[in-house]
């Protein structure tokens, strides 16, 4: 099984300041016949399901505001929100749909 | 607009069977492969199951191979999980999940299973 570790568990940051979110897969998820990354990023809100943000690793969702980015390959990934929101605050996951069974990382709690 | 609804969830003892449903509307349920993604209560996310869209290739985690099935009825636009067996530790809110390519992409509000005595 691919195991996602997320860092940190939690994190405060300030409004308007920057949030920096890293996940690590115990093995590569880049496809070598595609060259694309299979992580995604859920942002999880309080008392909502998740909610698909970014995915191939940098591509946004539609809707999503341009604040969110993603990035990296391999194995180490990163969510960067550039300018933290009141309505940011919620559980980040990365989540890999290299292969099965498909793996979340632990999730990161992001709070003002 | 896309929606999931999930129902039949409930209390269940140790051992025992309960059926999800899940209600997909607002787009081709025919088209995408659908999952169930299960999130124990305070704790983080589990993907369950897949199925193909036409119901051909399923996959399971390992803790349910054997105990879940996965079925869907595209004429009924509905996602389904036949669960037997059931354990303290498959306790969790279980939400029906839209694939769309390689990933999940619309969650819905799930429905809350309780094993317990």
């Amino acid at each position: 099984d691919i195991v996602m570790t997320q860092s940190p568990d939690s994190l405060a940051v300030s409004l308007g300041e920057r949030a920096t979110i890293n996940c690590k897969s115990s093995q590569s998820i880049l496809s070598s016949s595609n060259n694309k990354n299979y992580l995604a990023w859920h942002q999880q809100k309080p008392g909502q399901p998740p909610k698909l943000l970014i995915y191939w690793a940098s591509t946004r969702e539609s809707g999503v505001p341009d604040r969110f980015s993603g990035s990296g390959s391999g194995t180490d990934f990163t969510l960067t929100i550039s300018s933290l929101q009141a309505e940011d605050v919620a559980v980040y996951y990365c989540q890999q749909s290299y292969g099965a069974p498909l793996t979340f990382g632990g999730g990161t709690r992001v709070e003002i | 607009e896309v929606l999931l609804v999930e129902s039949g969830g409930g209390l269940v003892q140790p051992g025992g069977s309960l059926r999800l449903s899940c209600a997909a509307s607002g787009f081709r349920f025919s088209g995408c492969w659908m999952s169930w993604v299960r999130q124990s209560p305070g704790k983080g996310l589990e993907w369950v199951a897949i199925i193909k869209q036409d119901g051909s290739e399923k996959v399971y985690v390992d803790s349910v191979k054997g105990r879940f099935t996965i079925s869907r009825d595209n004429a009924k636009n509905s996602l389904y999980l036949q669960m037997s067996s059931l354990r303290a530790e498959d306790t969790a809110v279980y939400h029906c999940v839209r694939g769309n390519g390689w990933f999940f992409d619309y969650w819905g509000q799930g429905t809350l299973v309780t094993v317990s005595s």
